[in-house]
């Protein structure tokens, strides 16, 4: 692979089940995000992670948990899924933490929490 | 008020015509990104910068720090030019997003 991944492309998930969203890089980068786009709205911040094993909440963190165990995947989990967090998940890297680096994102993950 | 604006939001051109898309922010930043999104979904940067102005093949982009101004332009625009573009601001170690602006540049 190369850049970022992320798995499933999309989803249709009835409210109160699990769901993770993977996502997977292999640029080695140290920092990971994950944001979510919902219409009419900029990319919001679920959470991020400035290297492994560390991990921090964004402006939109409810409901969503994250782990970082190590460089490559950067995982999201809704434990139990609200129609409200229907939207399009983008998971992206960059080489470190900080504003002056460039984000990668991943192609997106379409949930729809009915 | 939103943090960072952009404007217009919807924007539809001729092939050809220069583009010009603006983004207005209200805090101090370190800097500003400039991202494409494609209609399949994909995003991509265009430009990082913190100050005056950088070129890259048709696309040209400009800030001024003390308007808390920047602008996207795209000269001799082009049908796959089409796309959603977007402003982001790196302040206090985060990025603050505008919406976007979409752009249909039309045959």
């Amino acid at each position: 692979i190369a850049g970022i991944t992320q798995a499933p492309t999309s989803q249709i998930l009835a409210a109160g089940r699990r769901m993770t969203l993977r996502c997977t890089q292999d640029m080695r980068h140290n920092a990971m995000y994950w944001y979510r786009q919902d219409l009419g709205l900029g990319l919001r911040l679920i959470h991020y992670s400035n290297t492994a094993g560390t991990t921090g909440k964004g402006e939109v963190p409810d409901g969503y948990s994250v782990s970082r165990a190590n460089t490559d995947d950067f995982p999201l989990t809704l434990a139990s899924a609200v129609p409200s967090q229907t939207s399009v998940y983008f998971c992206a890297s960059s080489v470190v933490a900080g504003n002056y680096n460039e984000q990668f994102f991943g192609p997106g993950t379409r949930l729809t929490v009915l | 008020k939103n943090e960072v604006e952009q404007s217009p939001q919807n924007l539809t051109a001729q092939e050809g015509e220069f583009i010009t898309i603006n983004c207005s922010y209200s805090v101090g930043i370190s800097a500003l990104h400039w991202l494409q999104q494609h209609p399949g979904g994909g995003i991509v940067s265009l430009f990082m910068l913190s100050s005056g102005k950088k070129k890259h093949g048709r696309l040209i982009a400009t800030i001024n720090i003390q308007e808390k101004h920047s602008s996207l332009h795209i000269t001799a625009s082009h049908p796959r030019d089409s796309a959603v573009y977007i402003c982001a601001v790196a302040a206090n170690y985060q990025l603050i997003w505008g919406a976007g602006t979409k752009l249909i540049i039309k045959p």
